[in-house]
């Protein structure tokens, strides 16, 4: 199975500046050159959302303040500038081969 | 719009069984692949299980295999769950997703909450 390992746990960060969650896939999930890693944004009491899909093209509607990048296996949801609505739950995922797989989750707050 | 509603959760005893259901509009339902997602209270998210546009074939993680069963009826535009051998680890709610290229969940229904206690 493919492990997704996120970090930080959580994170506070001040409005207007940047955040950065990281999520290390512990094996290639690249197919025919596209990184299968997807993010999710999950704000309290709501239902998840994707934000991001192979690696780093942003859903429909999503701001470009968010966006997706990776450097060996090591994939990275940015956040810039930090709005008070982005406090949120986010997720990796990844969507190479069953079984699919979530990372733990990082909880962005605002400081 | 893309509508995802799940019904059918609720209290259920360890050992017994749980029909889910997700009713789909807005699209093609018989185009896409679909699945289940759960998130235990307080957790992350799981995958539990996802099915082919045709309902040929069906995927589960070890956690749930040989207990659930997804299936689809596309003439009714909706994906089921069947939920047997319950256990307390089961509790979570439980959420329908469509799943576009790259298994990429990328709409979401409200959830149905399942909990699984004596």
């Amino acid at each position: 199975n493919i492990v997704l390992t996120q970090s930080p746990a959580s994170l506070a960060v001040i409005l207007g500046q940047k955040a950065t969650i990281s999520c290390t896939a512990s094996e290639s999930v690249n197919k025919f050159g596209i990184n299968l890693m997807h993010w999710y944004q999950q704000k309290p009491g709501q239902l998840p959302k994707i934000l991001i899909y192979n690696e780093f093209s942003r859903a429909p509607g999503i701001p470009a303040r968010f966006s997706g990048d990776e450097a060996e296996l090591n994939f990275t949801l940015t956040i810039e500038p930090v709005e008070a609505d982005d406090v949120a739950t986010y997720y990796c995922q990844q969507g190479l081969t069953f079984p699919l797989t979530f990372g733990s989750g990082t909880k962005l707050e605002i400081k | 719009e893309v509508q995802l509603v799940e019904t059918g959760g609720g209290l259920v005893q360890p050992g017994r069984s749980l029909k889910l259901s997700c009713v789909a509009s807005g699209f093609t339902f018989n185009n896409y692949w679909m699945s289940w997602t759960r998130q235990a209270p307080g957790k992350g998210l799981e995958w539990v299980a996802s099915i082919t546009n045709s309902g040929g074939s069906t995927y589960y993680p070890d956690s749930v295999k040989g207990r659930f069963t997804i299936s689809r009826d596309n003439a009714q535009n909706t994906l089921y769950l069947q939920m047997n051998s319950l256990r307390s680890e089961d509790t979570a709610t439980y959420y329908c997703t469509r799943l576009y290229r790259g298994y990429v969940m990328d709409a979401w229904g409200q959830g149905a909450s399942v909990t699984v206690s004596s």
